[in-house]
C-alpha cells in the first residue's frame, strides 16, 4: 500500500517568505509527527496530533511555525517570515498503533 | 540530562566485526524503546523494537536493562550494508511521545 507521503520534496525560498509543507500520513494511521532535521543532526521534535485531541505543540520553535491536520487525514506544517536557521529536512510521520513509525520522505526546505 | 542519550560515534568497523551500541534514557516511566535505521540523506526506518525479555532478529540484537535505564543494540557479522546511523526511540510513559536520540553513527569497512 502507500506509504506517507510528502510535498514537496524540495523548496527553495527567500528569507522573510512563508511556506507550507504538506504531509499525507498511511490511510488510517492516528497518530502524525512532524520534525525537523538540520544537516548532520538528530531529529527535532516539532508537533505530534493524536486522533482529535489537542496536539502537542511543546516542539515548535517559534511562533512563526504553526501545523494544522484535519481528523486523521493531511496535516500541513506552515512556516512563515522564513529565516535562514529554518533550512533543514522537516520529516514527517504516521503511527497506527503509537509505535512503529513510519515517515515520508521528507521536504528540503533551503531558505536564501 | 538528554532524555535520551547515545554514543555519536563514528563507529569504525571492519567487516565480519561486532559491534554494540548503548542508549540511556532518563525517564523510568518510559514504556516502549526501539531502534531505528538511518541511512544517509533518507528518513528513519524501523530497524527493531526492544522487549524486556530481549529479542533476536538475523544478526541483530536488541536488549532492555530496566534498572540501569539502558538499551543495548548488538550487530553481529557486519556487512558493509549496515553502515549507517543507528537512532535509540523511547516512548514517554506520561503523554506516549516519542523521544528521539541524536544517532550513532557506524561505518563497516571492507
Amino acid at each position: 500500500g502507500a506509504g506517507v507521503s510528502q510535498s514537496p520534496s524540495n523548496k527553495v525560498t527567500e528569507k522573510g517568505k512563508d511556506v507550507e509543507l504538506r504531509c499525507d500520513p498511511i490511510s488510517g494511521h492516528t497518530a502524525l509527527y512532524w520534525y525537523r532535521q538540520r544537516l548532520g543532526q538528530g531529529l527535532e521534535f516539532l508537533i505530534y496530533f493524536q486522533g482529535n485531541s489537542a496536539p502537542d505543540k511543546s516542539g515548535l520553535p517559534s511562533d512563526r511555525f504553526s501545523a494544522e491536520r484535519t481528523g486523521e487525514s493531511v496535516s500541513t506544517l506552515t512556516i512563515q517570515r522564513t529565516q535562514q536557521e529554518d533550512s533543514a529536512v522537516y520529516l514527517c510521520a504516521s503511527t497506527e498503533n503509537e509505535d512503529t513509525q513510519y515517515f515520508g520522505p521528507g521536504t528540503r526546505l533551503t531558505v536564501l | 540530562r538528554k532524555e535520551v542519550e547515545q554514543d555519536p560515534g563514528p563507529f569504525n568497523v571492519p567487516e565480519g566485526a561486532t559491534v554494540a551500541f548503548n542508549c540511556t534514557y532518563s525517564n523510568s516511566a518510559s514504556q516502549s524503546f526501539f531502534w531505528y535505521r538511518q541511512d544517509c540523506r533518507k528518513e528513519p526506518k524501523l530497524l527493531m523494537s526492544v522487549y524486556s525479555s530481549g529479542n533476536e532478529d538475523g544478526r541483530f540484537t536488541a536488549q532492555l536493562n530496566r534498572a540501569s535505564q539502558y538499551i543495548s543494540l548488538l550487530i553481529r557479522d557486519s556487512k558493509l550494508s549496515d553502515s549507517a546511523t543507528y537512532l535509540c526511540v523511547v516512548r514517554d510513559g506520561n503523554n506516549r511521545k516519542l523521544i528521539w536520540g541524536l544517532g550513532t553513527s557506524l561505518a563497516v569497512n571492507p
